[in-house]
């Protein structure tokens, strides 16, 4: 059982919108601006999309965005694109011992 | 350009310990502020982040492994060097080292990941 809580799957047609979300507790997702999106196609290792809650490094298209309110942070893809179906894991830092948590992750079906 | 690659056995037997080494060019683990971290994925599962080693040397395990993990670094080799001790099944999966610029908490680039299975 993971830390942070994901939807197991979410699914968009080509040029809609989807969101993402991420369920910590005041520890980790909650208590810290520390939280990060990485994207993921099979047999490859993880990119990351999104740090610091809403930051995009460079080179990241700006169609993804990260929130957050309360415990919850959230990724949104806008503008789906067939290249965007992946698995995405979000990630904070947490003041328990561990560190850094991530969360079970999405599949995201561009369908 | 910053790259990182993973080295190390690709089949362990069980209590044996694992030996993994992160290679990196692109930057130094001197600068101020700059980290390196573990994190697996045993197959078809989540990512868990396992140890972080600082530019100043300071050390942060998970804690469910702490007992069975060191991590260290060469800074004249540029490596950092995980080894887990005690090595079972369970442990099967892809190991990433990854590096944490300074001033970020985000993993912002990752090594291809070295495939790990455990099984006598």
């Amino acid at each position: 059982q993971s830390a942070l809580t994901q939807p197991a799957s979410v699914s968009g047609s080509p040029g809609q919108s989807i969101t993402i979300s991420c369920t910590g507790t005041s520890s980790d997702v909650g208590g810290y601006n520390y939280v990060s999106w990485y994207q993921q196609h099979p047999g490859k290792a993880p990119k990351l999309m999104i740090y610091d809650v809403s930051n995009r490094p460079s080179g990241v298209s700006n169609r993804f965005s990260g929130s957050k309110s309360g415990n919850t942070a959230s990724l949104t893809i806008s503008g789906l694109q067939a290249e965007d179906e992946a698995d995405y894991y979000c990630s904070s830092y947490t003041s328990s011992s561990t560190y850094w948590v991530f969360g079970g992750g999405t599949k995201l079906t561009v369908l | 350009q910053v790259t990182l690659r993973e080295s190390g056995p690709a089949l362990v037997k069980p209590t044996q310990t694992l030996t993994l080494t992160c290679t990196f060019s692109g930057f130094s683990l001197s600068t101020s502020g700059m980290c390196v971290s573990w994190i697996r994925q045993p197959p078809g599962k989540a990512l868990e982040w396992l140890a972080r080693i600082d530019w100043d040397d300071d050390k942060y395990y998970s804690t469910s492994l702490k007992t069975r993990l060191t991590i260290s670094k060469d800074t004249s080799k540029n490596q950092v060097v995980l080894t887990m001790t005690n090595m079972d099944p369970v442990d099967t999966a892809t190991y990433y080292c990854a590096r944490i610029p300074a001033s970020w908490s985000a993993f912002d680039i990752w090594g291809q990941g070295t495939m790990v299975t455990v099984s006598s």
